[in-house]
């Protein structure tokens, strides 16, 4: 079946670090790839989306790449803030088109330090 | 305008019991899909629904079940909580069925004692 597998954290950077959260995934079909971003306390806020492959999603400095050759969806941001620390989950839908059935990793936490 | 509003926010109950939790989609959506998260894990798929109709079950036990209203809101049902039930449980809403983001509440808080 289906499935998501992401780095394991905590990952820990100074402020102003390179960001890299390795995703990959396991799918039949042409799934849509998402980062989804949790603060404490919340519920989930989608960071970024890509439809097919070769498709960058960007948002608020954050991008990842749908490579389908190596069926890796890896988000990375240049210079990370004290306010990105928050946990982190990659996500894929099943091939049908339809995005009301996601399929996450198992997250991985940012912390970053002033 | 209103995002995705779930109540209430913390709950606990003891084994054995029932609970409802409820979603009020944002404005004009009418697909609402739940999710379970036990702690430290991704969200699991539970529901999904459109127009009232269930659209999608993920792998939960017939404990678990849901409806979704005329006016889109919705339910989830558990009955003969386990201790394992203890997560975040969230809605999530979209404008319609298929290839659209979705749209997260904050989460109801289910503590089994």
């Amino acid at each position: 079946g289906n499935s998501v597998t992401q780095m394991e954290g905590p990952v820990t950077l100074s402020e102003e670090a390179f960001l890299t959260i390795n995703c990959t995934y396991t799918a039949t079909g042409y799934p849509s790839l998402f980062w989804y971003v949790q603060y404490p306390g919340e519920g989930l806020q989608l960071l970024l989306k890509a439809t097919k492959a070769d498709d960058k999603g960007s948002n608020k400095g954050f991008e990842a790449t749908y490579r389908k050759e190596t069926t890796s969806f890896h988000l990375e941001k240049g210079s990370v803030q004290v306010s990105d620390s928050a946990v982190y989950f990659c996500a894929l839908s099943d091939g049908s088109g339809n995005t009301g059935k996601l399929i996450f990793g198992q997250g991985t936490t940012l912390q970053v330090k002033p | 305008d209103a995002g995705v509003t779930q109540s209430p926010t913390h709950l606990i109950k003891t084994r054995g019991q029932h609970v409802t939790l409820r979603c009020s989609p944002i404005s004009g959506h009418k697909s609402v899909s739940w999710y379970q998260q036990v702690l430290g894990q991704g969200p699991q798929f539970i529901f999904q629904y459109y127009e009232k109709e269930e659209r999608g079950r993920g792998n939960f036990p017939d404990r678990f079940s849901a409806r979704q209203f005329p006016n889109y809101s919705s339910e989830l049902n558990v009955n003969a909580l386990l201790l394992g039930d203890s997560a975040l449980y969230l809605c999530a809403s979209s404008l319609e069925y298929g290839n659209q983001p979705q749209h997260f509440g904050d989460g109801t808080r289910l503590s089994i004692l």
